[in-house]
């Protein structure tokens, strides 16, 4: 059962560099989420969408965007790449259906990226 | 803004019991969650509650819930090296398309 595949694993970029990290998942989920783990502060939202073809500011969404143009796919990326930008991507999904049931978040294994 | 606040390590011998202690400041979260996150992973759910529960059992996993305190424990029986990892706790609010709101995680340390 694949899930959420997130890629590159990992990645060194150089600072002024774009970069687009990838992200699909194979169970249909409406709602989809970017998240950046840093040390020290835990996970915050940098995107989300509830559907294909919407998309959201979360808590840190300045310096990166994101599109929707399906129900699987949400990539990241970085338009113009900032040390500060250096962290840990992660990448979930869930299947929000009314307000019934738990809808909780499955996530991807991350992507490590380092900004020079 | 709605925050969860964790205390950041524990530590516990193998065999005891572990109880990872979590606040949060919306009322009306209507569920809240417990994740685990193992080196070099994404996060696992490993259980949830619904807000008008008190209490949930999940073989060693207990989780307690007082509402007027906004306060949420999750209390691992006969803690194990392999439950070594991080764990957040998180809020869900917003309503239908509510997003979650993570603590910033504990790290559980369990010494043999």
């Amino acid at each position: 059962t694949a899930g959420i595949t997130q890629a590159p694993t990992s990645q060194i970029l150089a600072a002024g560099r774009s970069m687009t990290l990838r992200c699909t998942q194979d169970m249909r989920h409406n709602a989809m989420y970017w998240y950046r783990q840093d040390l020290g502060l835990g996970l915050r939202l940098i995107h989300y969408s509830n559907t294909a073809g919407t998309t959201g500011k979360g808590e840190v969404p300045d310096g990166y965007s994101v599109s929707r143009a399906n129900t699987d796919d949400f990539p990241l990326t970085l338009a113009s790449a900032v040390p500060s930008q250096t962290s840990v991507y992660f990448c979930a999904s869930s299947d929000p259906r009314g307000d019934r049931g738990p809808l909780p978040q499955h996530f991807g294994d991350g992507t490590r990226l380092s900004i020079l | 803004g709605e925050d969860v606040e964790q205390s950041l390590f524990l530590s516990v011998r193998e065999g005891d019991s572990s109880v990872i202690n979590c606040t949060y400041t919306d009322s009306s979260s209507t569920y809240l969650y417990w994740y685990k996150q193992e080196p070099g992973a994404g996060l696992q759910l490993l259980t949830y509650i619904f807000s008008n529960m008190d209490m949930k059992q999940d073989q060693r996993l207990t989780v307690l819930l007082n509402k007027k305190d906004k306060h949420l424990s999750l209390r691992i029986a006969d803690t194990q090296t392999g439950d070594s990892a991080i764990y957040f706790c998180a809020e869900r609010y917003g309503g239908s398309q509510g997003n979650l709101i993570f603590g910033k995680g504990t790290k559980l340390s369990v010494k043999p």
